[in-house]
């Protein structure tokens, strides 16, 4: 069976922090894909990245940047310098990779709380 | 591009009464839905998949006659809650995929609370 694991629920952090949100995942197919989404608390979710299982180069984007590595079933994102705007519920998510790539129905983690304070 | 929107995006009803959500993608097509139930504080779940012009396919322990959900055009599902009941009060949440795309676009939802 899929399944992702936050194990943070909640971290605090003051401004110009780094913050690292953890994500495990369990799943038995060889090929799948991995998210990260954002939700403020206007409940919208905002999509940040995916990986695909078989891509495990690490990427930047700014002051975002996720370490995905296979070989631990983690799939991991730092916001450098943390903002008060960063706050919000972190989800890690899990899909597997369907029919021509297409992207299924996603595995959400419980979600990490993040709080960035001024 | 890859907008999907959902009405309303809030709504309050009477305990016995029926609700129905829309969910459109406005600048694409939609092979593929799917509707998220989140309750306060807690994780996304999964509901259904609906793909256009099928019967939605609902996971394990949702009610398919209490949910009813229904995928008539390339750019419209609609998720119809019958008989709503207080614990019904949720977050719903769908999401919109092209025929073989490996990117889900997410409505903004809908606050769903049942009185």
């Amino acid at each position: 069976a899929q399944k992702v694991t936050q194990a943070q629920t909640e971290i605090s952090v003051v401004e110009k922090e780094d913050v690292t949100l953890d994500c495990v995942y369990e799943t038995r197919d060889t090929t799948y894909y991995l998210f990260w989404y954002k939700q403020p608390p206007s409940g919208e979710l905002v999509f940040l990245i995916r990986r695909n299982s078989f891509d495990e180069q690490n990427e930047i984007s700014g002051r975002y940047s996720w370490n995905f590595q296979k070989s631990t079933s983690s799939f991991n994102f730092t916001i450098t310098a943390s903002q008060v705007v960063d706050s919000a519920v972190y989800f890690c998510a899990l899909s597997e990779y369907g029919y021509g790539g297409a992207t299924n129905k996603l595995i959400f983690g419980t979600g990490t709380l993040l709080a960035v304070q001024p | 591009g890859a907008v999907v929107s959902q009405h309303p995006s809030r709504v309050i009803c009477k305990s016995g009464t029926s609700v129905k959500i829309e969910c459109r993608s406005l600048d694409f097509q939609a092979t593929t839905m799917f509707w998220y139930r989140q309750f306060p504080k807690q994780s996304l779940m999964l509901m259904a998949t609906s793909n256009e012009g099928s019967k939605a396919t609902y996971e394990q322990g949702v009610e398919k006659d209490k949910f009813l959900i229904n995928h008539a055009s390339l750019t419209l599902s609609t998720l119809t809650v019958t008989s709503a009941h207080p614990e019904d009060s949720s977050f719903y949440i769908c999401s919109a995929r092209r025929f073989g795309g490996d990117e889900q676009y997410f409505g903004p939802g809908t606050r769903l609370t049942v009185t």
